[in-house]
């Protein structure tokens, strides 16, 4: 199965500074990379995804790029807030339905 | 963006009752709904998928007589914790599955509930 390993698990910046969060995957068949946002206690929100046809996608301060070769993706933030501050999950899937999730990063944004 | 609800939103129980807990999709059809388990500061484990009118896949070392999953219709999936106990106590989170395009899905997240065993 699908095993996607993401890093790092915490990551401090200061704000107005950009963040980088690496993720990879092992299996070659997938071709969908979503990126959640979950704040303590809340639920994970879909912040950014990308699909295997297109190497980067951009939104606002947040962008995914994709290198199908290496099996890694990442998020960018620029600009951070300290809204941003948040546990952030990668995923990957093979076509439809089923996710393996990676074990969180968690961002701090210091003021 | 989908919304998706889940009930209750937290939970305390005595060991040995079950507990039932609502995922629903409000503003559109799932035919396929996930049950996660989240530790503190852990990722979300898959516990099992549930397809509308058929019988749950469950991930390997999951309990299916303990972890109930019932998809009885396309904006519904329920889950009960049979005879639950202190271990069981945990965050579950729902999601459902939406299209995004053609044969891809996404997922959006309910709430989650929080349960607490004594």
């Amino acid at each position: 199965g699908e095993n996607v390993e993401q890093h790092p698990s915490t990551l401090s910046v200061q704000e107005g500074d950009s963040a980088v969060i690496k993720c990879t995957y092992s299996d070659s068949a997938s071709n969908y990379f979503p990126w959640y946002k979950q704040e303590l206690g809340k639920r994970p929100q879909l912040i950014i995804d990308i699909r295997s046809n297109v190497g980067e996608k951009k939104d606002q301060r947040i962008a995914v790029t994709l290198n199908k070769t290496a099996k890694h993706f990442s998020l960018h933030i620029t600009e951070t807030q300290p809204e941003d501050s948040a546990v952030y999950f990668c995923a990957a899937g093979a076509g439809s339905y089923q996710l393996t999730f990676g074990k969180g990063t968690k961002l701090s944004v210091i003021p | 963006g989908a919304v998706v609800s889940q009930h209750p939103s937290w939970v305390i129980c005595k060991s040995g009752t079950s507990v039932k807990i609502e995922c629903r999709s409000l503003d559109f059809q799932a035919t396929t709904m996930f049950w996660y388990r989240q530790f503190p500061k852990q990722s979300l484990m898959l516990m099992a998928t549930s397809n509308e009118g058929s019988k749950a896949t469950y991930e390997q070392g999951v309990e299916k007589d303990k972890f109930l999953i019932n998809h009885a219709s396309l904006t519904l999936s329920t889950l009960t914790v049979t005879s639950a106990h202190p271990e069981d106590s945990s965050f579950y989170i729902c999601s459902a599955g939406t299209p995004i395009g053609p044969y891809q899905e996404t997922q959006y997240f309910g709430p989650g509930t929080r349960l607490l065993v004594l």
